[in-house]
C-alpha cells in the first residue's frame, strides 16, 4: 500500500500571503490529522477530519483551516502568513479515527515564511 | 506543567547497551500510548503502541505502561548506531478522535 503523501514538500512564502497544503491518506483510511512541528514547540495538533467533518481542533488561530473531501484527501490552509508559521506541517492518517488507532505520518511539507 | 513530558537528552548509550526512555502524562483518562522515532529531517515513524498496563515487546523494543503512575517507558535493547534518533512519546485521548499529544522528544545517540 502506498503511504501518506503530501504536496508540496517545500514551500517558501512571504508574510501576508496564504498557502494551501495537500494530503492524501493511505488508501482506506478515513481520518486525517494535521500537526505543526517547530523546534521550539515540538509537534502540536492542528485539527482532525473524519468523513469530511472536523472532529477535533487544537489551539491555533482561525488563520489555520482545513477541509476533507469525499475521497478522504485533505487540505489545510493558512491565511495571512506570519514568520512564526514557518514549520514542518505533517499530515497523518488512520483507519477509523479512533484514539487507539495508529496514525501514519506523511513526509511533511516544509514551509518557510520570509 | 506540560501534558506529556520527556527528558530532552541527549541520551548517550554505547553500542549494544540498553537505552531507557521515560515519558509522563497528565491526563489520567488517556487511553492509548505510542512511541514514534524521528530521524533528523524526516517524519515520525511508529515503533510501538501500548494500551494496557504492563510490558509489550516487539523485537529489540519493549514498551512499559503504568497508568496508576501515569508513565510510559521504552527500552531499546542491543542499541545500534542506526537507533540514533529522536524518540517521541504520544498520548491519545479518552474521547473519540485522533488527537495525539506529543512530548518534546528524547534525543538518543548510540556510540559505536
Amino acid at each position: 500500500k502506498a503511504g501518506v503523501t503530501q504536496t508540496p514538500r517545500y514551500l517558501i512564502k512571504t508574510r501576508g500571503q496564504q498557502v494551501t497544503l495537500s494530503c492524501s491518506p493511505i488508501s482506506g483510511h478515513r481520518s486525517v490529522s494535521w500537526y505543526q512541528q517547530t523546534p521550539g514547540q515540538g509537534l502540536q495538533f492542528l485539527f482532525e477530519y473524519f468523513s469530511e467533518t472536523q472532529r477535533n481542533k487544537g489551539n491555533f488561530p482561525g488563520r489555520f483551516s482545513g477541509r476533507q473531501f469525499s475521497n478522504s484527501r485533505s487540505e489545510m490552509n493558512v491565511s495571512t502568513l506570519e514568520l512564526g508559521d514557518s514549520a514542518l506541517y505533517l499530515c497523518a492518517s488512520s483507519l477509523r479515527g479512533m484514539s487507539t488507532d495508529t496514525q501514519y505520518f506523511g513526509p511533511g511539507t516544509r514551509l518557510t515564511v520570509l | 506543567q506540560k501534558e506529556v513530558e520527556q527528558n530532552s537528552g541527549p541520551l548517550s548509550v554505547p553500542e549494544g547497551a540498553i537505552a531507557s526512555l521515560n515519558c509522563t502524562y497528565s491526563d489520567r483518562g488517556s487511553q492509548s500510548f505510542f512511541w514514534y522515532r524521528q530521524y533528523s529531517g524526516k517524519s515520525p515513524e511508529l515503533i510501538m503502541f501500548i494500551y494496557s498496563n504492563g510490558d509489550k515487546e516487539d523485537g529489540r523494543f519493549t514498551a512499559q505502561l503504568n497508568k496508576a503512575s501515569q508513565y510510559v517507558s521504552l527500552l531499546i535493547r542491543d542499541s545500534q548506531p542506526s537507533d540514533s534518533a529522536t524518540y517521541l512519546c504520544a498520548v491519545g485521548p479518552k474521547a473519540a478522535g485522533n488527537k495525539l499529544t506529543f512530548g518534546g522528544g528524547t534525543r538518543v545517540l548510540v556510540k559505536p
